[in-house]
């Protein structure tokens, strides 16, 4: 089993639609990243957080420590959010990161 | 343009080839990381560097598989004797782990990869 979880592998929305996406983890972690990749690979970091809330424009994320699980939300979907979303936690003293295995997002004009 | 590059881009070599990738970080970021991603994965964490030093590496690097950060700046990863099992990105990302800085200690900046193909 994966240490890093993530639901659904694939997502297709209708623009406007509001969009979630789930990542729970078995490790204790001292951060968890919510990363976005275009196709061609670049990865640019959306979130990293410890606890509670944070949001970005039309993106929210959260924690829930005690459950180990994390939400990336966006709000009013856009054909431009289609990309790869990776859930990736960073554990304790350790210096790695693990990686979900992302989830693939296309929203339909 | 200030974030992290990777040289190539691109990368199509023959089994039994070296390569050698090179990651050029964020100026004045301590630490480089390495990591291999596999169609349809996330990234796997192979090694990283604090300064110059290479502190940590994944039992996925094997012998074949060597990195350097010989002045604490840019980075190189070569591959000796090329499978075809090597095929991948190669993701470079470097942070800075100097606290203070609106706690977003040791937030990772990733370039655009390196995709490699052995044919």
């Amino acid at each position: 089993k994966n240490e890093v979880e993530q639901s659904p592998q694939n997502l297709t929305a209708q623009e406007g639609e509001f969009i979630t996406i789930n990542c729970s983890y078995s490790v204790g972690i001292s951060a968890l990243h919510w990363l976005q990749q275009h196709p061609g690979g670049g990865i640019v970091s959306l979130f990293m957080l410890s606890s509670g809330k944070k949001k970005h424009g039309r993106l929210i994320a959260t924690i829930n420590i005690q459950e180990k699980h994390s939400s990336l939300h966006i709000t009013a979907s856009h054909p431009r959010d289609s990309a790869v979303y990776i859930c990736a936690v960073r554990s304790g003293n350790n210096n790695d990161m693990r990686f979900g295995a992302g989830t693939r997002l296309t929203v339909k004009p | 343009d200030t974030g992290v590059s990777q040289d190539p881009r691109h990368k199509i070599t023959k089994r039994g080839q070296n390569v050698t990738f090179r990651c050029d970080p964020i100026s004045e970021h301590n630490r480089l990381y390495w990591y291999r991603q596999t169609l349809g994965q996330g990234p796997e964490f192979l090694t990283y560097f604090q300064n110059e030093a290479q502190l940590e590496k994944s039992r996925l690097l094997s012998d074949r598989f060597s990195a350097e950060r010989p002045k604490g700046s840019f980075s190189t990863l070569e591959i000796q004797r090329t499978e075809q099992g090597d095929s991948a990105m190669y993701l470079c990302a470097s942070s800075d782990t100097k606290l203070g800085r609106q706690g977003r200690s040791n937030e990772q900046f990733f370039g655009p990869g390196t995709r490699l193909t052995v044919l």
